[in-house]
């Protein structure tokens, strides 16, 4: 089993659905992380949660929000969604020196 | 702007070849990650440096933190096809304030080895 599970892996969506991506992770740490990586840019950071009463906005929050509802849990949602939100989403736990990445939600907001 | 720089975007080599990625930052990180990641798949950790001036290898990379942990370099030795992939360094922030314990990546080096 993955250390860290997304899904769904794939999804394309209609522009102004909400859709929401799911995380969960089984290596127990507190840390857990949205990335939305692009080409040519990299992974850039949505939001992170340093515990589950944690909430931080990233590089790049506006149009997204999260919820983590326990450690092992953190879920990404985008309230109203746009083109130029197509992107392969990342979530990812880490300790203080390594992070598990799941294996990426590709979404299409057409 | 982005925290960590790094360099080159893309590099294209023959096989047998040695190469070297920077990446750089004017912030101070606790540990310093160097990641690979395959297309359609999540970024895989190659190693982690967390003292000033460490180096470490593995087989034919060698990874170096610089003194001020700061920056960090990235070569590879006698470069083969199997080496193909998009390198990313990434960095803990060590800097106290609203950004401390962030985990942030550089854009990434797109690697390609020719055989």
């Amino acid at each position: 089993d993955a250390d860290v599970t997304q899904t769904p892996r794939n999804r394309i969506t209609k522009t102004g659905k909400r859709i929401m991506l799911e995380c969960s992770q089984t290596k127990g740490h507190d840390r857990m992380y949205w990335y939305r990586q692009d080409p040519g840019l990299g992974l850039r950071l949505i939001y992170y949660s340093f515990d589950v009463k944690d909430i931080n906005k990233g590089e790049i929050s506006d149009g997204y929000s999260v919820s983590r509802q326990a450690q092992a849990k953190f879920s990404l949602s985008l309230e109203s969604a746009i083109p130029n939100q197509t992107a392969l989403y990342f979530c990812a736990t880490s300790s203080h020196t390594e992070a598990f990445f799941g294996q990426g939600t590709r979404l299409t907001v057409v | 702007t982005q925290l960590l720089e790094q360099s080159p975007q893309f590099l294209s080599i023959q096989e047998g070849e040695n190469l070297t990625v920077y990446c750089n930052s004017s912030s101070v990180f606790s540990s310093l990650q160097w990641y690979r990641q395959e297309p359609g798949e999540g970024p895989v950790l190659l190693v982690t440096v967390v003292t000033g001036g460490e180096v470490k290898k593995l087989k034919r990379l060698t990874f170096q933190f610089g003194d001020a942990r700061k920056d960090s370099s990235l070569h590879i030795t006698a470069a083969q096809p199997g080496d193909t992939g998009l390198y990313l360094c990434a960095g803990v922030s060590a800097d106290r304030g609203s950004t401390l314990g962030r985990l942030y990546f550089g854009r990434g080096t797109q690697l390609t080895v020719w055989p």
